[in-house]
């Protein structure tokens, strides 16, 4: 156990649905980063989030969104949902001192039918 | 923005051999940090080894290590006397001075019985 919490660990939905997937970050890590990965593919860094407020943002489709609640809580909302949004999503927390290693959840599996 | 860059898309090695997974990475920044994360069959990402960049010394972790050249901006992971779990696809990765992390596109370690 990572201490990352993804949820939920998979979900199928249909094409045009909205998709709301969470995330609770390692105890004490301040930062969170969502990542995509399609099927055979690398990490698509998407949007990280410092205590709340935004920090960076990658390539991340207007149709997705996310935030960062005062508890540290994450979430990353997915609209209109297309057959090539089917990849797998992850959190991932940092404390952002020291050696900031990246400690990931188990990502939750998106497939859009 | 930094680079990351795994030129073998796909290894093998004998159980019981030595293998070394290449990496290269651009930067203009001086400190920063670098790991190599390990994403076996279940799709979690594993933090395999980190090396600080002002640190001259290899970093090690049992049977992985890494070779270091910062001159050279070359990073490559050791793995000696692979095992049947060393299988999976291993991701080079950078974290900037702004704490963002960048991922090189994965090499994937298929170990031979």
């Amino acid at each position: 156990d990572s201490g990352v919490t993804q949820t939920p660990k998979h979900l199928i939905t249909a094409t045009g649905q909205r998709v709301t997937l969470r995330c609770s970050p390692r105890s004490g890590d301040l930062s969170v980063y969502w990542y995509q990965q399609s099927l055979d593919q690398g990490l698509q860094f998407l949007i990280q989030y410092y205590n709340g407020e935004e920090r960076a943002k990658g390539n991340i489709l207007e149709r997705f969104s996310a935030q960062q609640f005062p508890d540290l809580h994450s979430e990353l909302n997915l609209s209109s949902l297309e057959l090539g949004d089917s990849a797998l999503y992850f959190c991932a927390s940092s404390a952002l001192s020291g050696a900031n290693v990246l400690t990931f959840g188990a990502g939750s599996r998106l497939t859009v039918l | 923005a930094q680079t990351v860059t795994q030129s073998q898309p796909e290894m093998s090695v004998q159980e019981a051999e030595t293998v070394t997974l290449s990496c290269t990475y651009d930067t203009s920044e001086s400190d920063y940090y670098l790991f190599w994360y390990k994403q076996p069959p279940s799709r979690q990402m594993i933090l395999v080894i980190r090396q600080e960049a002002y640190k001259q010394q290899n970093a090690t972790e049992n049977r992985f290590s890494v070779n270091f050249q910062k001159a050279a901006k070359s990073f490559s992971l050791k793995i000696s006397d692979s095992q049947l779990g060393d299988a999976a696809m291993y991701f080079c990765a950078y974290r900037s001075g702004g704490n963002q992390f960048y991922f090189g596109t994965g090499t994937s370690l298929t170990v031979i019985p």
